[in-house]
């Protein structure tokens, strides 16, 4: 089977880095995203990891390690728009189609 | 483009009683999916489908059904609701899945279901 776990909260000021990790146990896939659910929201997508190492879009950067069931979303230079749950995502395993979500990370932004 | 669209937005229940959710997209992606969130918790994948005819289980599959008779419209039966099934209820599309796609989910607004 699949698990992914995550903080369940985070707390941060403005203008601060956090870092929300996700660790993960599954027999293999093809990568691993990261969704971003406002309270009331639909989860929007962030970024896919599906190579091993960090990937950059803007504030953002999401990091993954395969030989360590590893990844993060860095969150730099934090806005009060910012506070959200984030959830981890693993696409698939080879002989499945489904996208398997974490069980989230709620980060509290304060000014 | 609409995008997912899903309805209706909100709904409430007696207990046994039947419902469907409907779920239709125009990006003419092939991969369509239904999770339930509850409160404060994170995404449970209900069924999924990959193309036109064919359908999936997922994690937490019992007391809903769906069918896929097109691209577009992959709807979520309820039968004999239970107040376990008070959820909100995502339906999500996607172009392909794995590879080197992001595989990136589109999220309809949610369907807010309470079973009384």
């Amino acid at each position: 089977g699949q698990s992914l776990e995550q903080p369940s909260e985070v707390t941060a000021v403005e203008g601060a880095i956090v870092q929300i990790n996700c660790t993960y146990q599954t027999s293999g896939f093809y990568g691993l995203s990261w969704y971003q659910q406002h309270d009331g929201g639909a989860p929007t997508f962030l970024s896919y990891n599906a190579l091993d190492g960090l990937e950059e879009t803007g504030r953002f950067s999401s990091f993954l390690s395969r030989s360590d069931s590893y990844g993060y979303l860095l969150l730099q230079e934090l806005q009060m728009k910012d506070s959200a749950s984030y959830f981890c995502a693993v696409i698939g395993s080879y002989n499945t189609d489904k996208l398997i979500f974490g069980t989230g990370t709620r980060l509290q932004v304060f000014p | 483009n609409a995008g997912v669209t899903q309805t209706p937005k909100f709904r409430i229940l007696k207990i046994g009683q039947s419902m469907t959710l409907q779920c239709t997209q125009d990006m003419n992606h092939n991969y369509m999916y239904w999770y339930r969130q509850d409160p404060g918790m994170g995404l449970k994948l209900i069924y999924y489908s990959v193309g036109a005819g064919i359908t999936d289980k997922g994690e937490v599959p019992n007391g809903y059904n769906v069918s896929r008779s097109t691209t577009e419209d992959f709807p979520l039966r309820l039968e004999l609701a239970a107040p376990s099934q008070t959820s909100v209820y995502f339906c999500a599309s996607s172009y392909s899945i794995g590879g080197t796609d992001t595989g990136e989910l589109f999220f309809g607004e949610g369907s807010r279901l309470t079973v009384l």
